[in-house]
């Protein structure tokens, strides 16, 4: 099955700086790849995704690139800002099939220092 | 408000209690989720259900038994649970199962074994 591999488990930057926070999967069937936000006491949510047909999207401040060869993805995060502090989930799934069936990586704890 | 309920918020049983979590949605969902989440580990996928149709069972010991009577409801039965069966219990809803929609979780049931 599925293994998605986080890094790193903690992350902490300066404001204004940026963050990049990396994803390793093991199922090359794998073609979606959502990243979630929590806050602290607060539900996951969603804050962008990237199908396997692009290698990057973007979203104001927030990036997420696909290396399909690799195996790997990444969140990039510009301009941080104290609220960006939380924990960042990436996951992959495999899209029009069980779609539903996210595979979580350990979660990266950032913290954004003012 | 995101549209997905979860009663209690915080649960203390012993470990020969009976109790049941409820999830709600308000969003017109087919698909729901129960979520174990564990300090330092991903957030780990339990049962899925389409339509009210149990698609996917993640090798969950039988002390957790779902239920989904309909497309906005889904409880989480447990009995004779263990200490480390200690931890936030997530529910999240999807527009379906097969494609890749947004899962919207609800705020977690924070459960404690004793």
């Amino acid at each position: 099955g599925e293994n998605v591999e986080q890094h790193p488990s903690t992350l902490s930057v300066q404001e204004g700086d940026s963050a990049v926070i990396k994803c390793t999967y093991s199922d090359s069937a794998s073609n979606y790849f959502p990243w979630y936000k929590q806050e602290l006491g607060k539900r996951p949510q969603l804050i962008i995704d990237i199908r396997s047909n692009v290698g990057e999207k973007k979203d104001q401040r927030i990036a997420v690139t696909l290396n399909k060869t690799a195996k790997h993805f990444s969140l990039h995060i510009t301009e941080t800002q104290p609220e960006d502090s939380a924990v960042y989930f990436c996951a992959a799934a495999q899209y029009y099939n069980q779609g539903g069936k996210l595979i979580f990586g350990q979660g990266t704890e950032l913290s954004v220092k003012p | 408000e995101t549209g997905v309920t979860q009663t209690p918020r915080h649960l203390v049983m012993g470990m020969t209690n009976k109790k049941s979590l409820k999830c709600e949605q308000h969003l017109g969902h087919n698909a729901m989720y129960w979520y174990k989440q564990s300090a330092k580990k991903p957030l780990e996928l339990m049962f899925v259900y389409s339509l009210e149709e149990r698609v996917e069972n993640n090798s969950v010991p039988s002390r957790f038994s779902p239920e989904c009577p309909n497309s906005s409801h889904l409880f989480l039965h447990l009995h004779t649970l263990q200490p480390e069966d200690s931890a936030l219990y997530l529910c999240a809803s999807s527009q379906d199962w097969e494609g890749n929609y947004e899962q919207f979780f609800g705020p977690g049931t924070r459960l404690t074994v004793l």
